[in-house]
């Protein structure tokens, strides 16, 4: 299975300011067809997890231009230039290009 | 609007069975590849398992093949999943998604205890 390593686990973050998470996939997730299967997933506190980002850089509908998504191949990274409090949760990385799908372990961003 | 809707958690003891379903609505579903996702109480996300919108192609996390069974009635827009041989570990909320286009359902709760 593809192992998806996310860092840093915890960030803690100044509202107002910028925050980043990377996602480092155990090999390449470029699919045969082309396409890279790569998402990023919010999960507030006790909600269903919530699509950000799909195929990399692609922002979901209704998602904040704030964040976004940047990588290839095997290294991504989910870019969020203000936070606001309302961006508090767990942020998981997700690779659908092959079976087994495969999460990162979440990174929980909260306020300093 | 798109709604996903899970039912059928609960609590079971150790080696018995329960039957997960998800009702669909707003979207062609039965084009759509459907999947399973579970999270146990305070960790992250697991997929368990994944059908192709006709059905015939099913595929499953190694922690559950051969007691999980994944099935679909396209006629009533409805996702199932068949968890056998329940265990302690399989304990989590089961959410039903369709994945590529961002749909979540708000979960059910299956808790495996004596």
């Amino acid at each position: 299975d593809i192992v998806m390593t996310q860092t840093p686990l915890s960030s803690p973050v100044t509202l107002g300011q910028p925050a980043s998470i990377s996602c480092r996939s155990s090999q390449s997730l470029v699919h045969s067809d082309g396409h890279t299967y790569l998402s990023w997933l919010q999960q507030r506190p006790g909600q269903p997890p919530r699509l950000l980002i799909h195929e990399i850089s692609n922002r979901f509908s209704g998602v904040p231009d704030r964040f976004s998504g940047s990588g290839t191949g095997t290294d991504f990274t989910l870019n969020i230039t203000r936070v606001e409090a309302e961006d508090v949760g767990v942020y998981f990385c997700m690779q659908a290009t092959q079976f087994a799908y495969t999460f990162g372990q979440g990174t929980k961003l909260e306020i300093k | 609007d798109v709604e996903l809707l899970e039912s059928g958690g609960g609590l079971v003891q150790p080696g018995g069975s329960l039957r997960l379903s998800c009702a669909a609505s707003g979207f062609k579903f039965r084009t759509q590849a459907m999947t399973w996702v579970r999270q146990a109480p305070g960790k992250g996300l697991e997929w368990v398992s994944s059908m192709s919108g006709s059905g015939r192609d099913s595929h499953y996390a190694d922690s559950v093949k051969g007691r999980f069974t994944v099935a679909r009635d396209n006629s009533k827009s409805i996702l199932y999943l068949q968890m056998n041989n329940l265990r302690v570990e399989d304990t989590a909320v089961y959410y039903c998604a369709k994945l590529s286009a961002g749909y979540w359902g708000q979960g059910t709760l299956v808790a495996v205890s004596s």
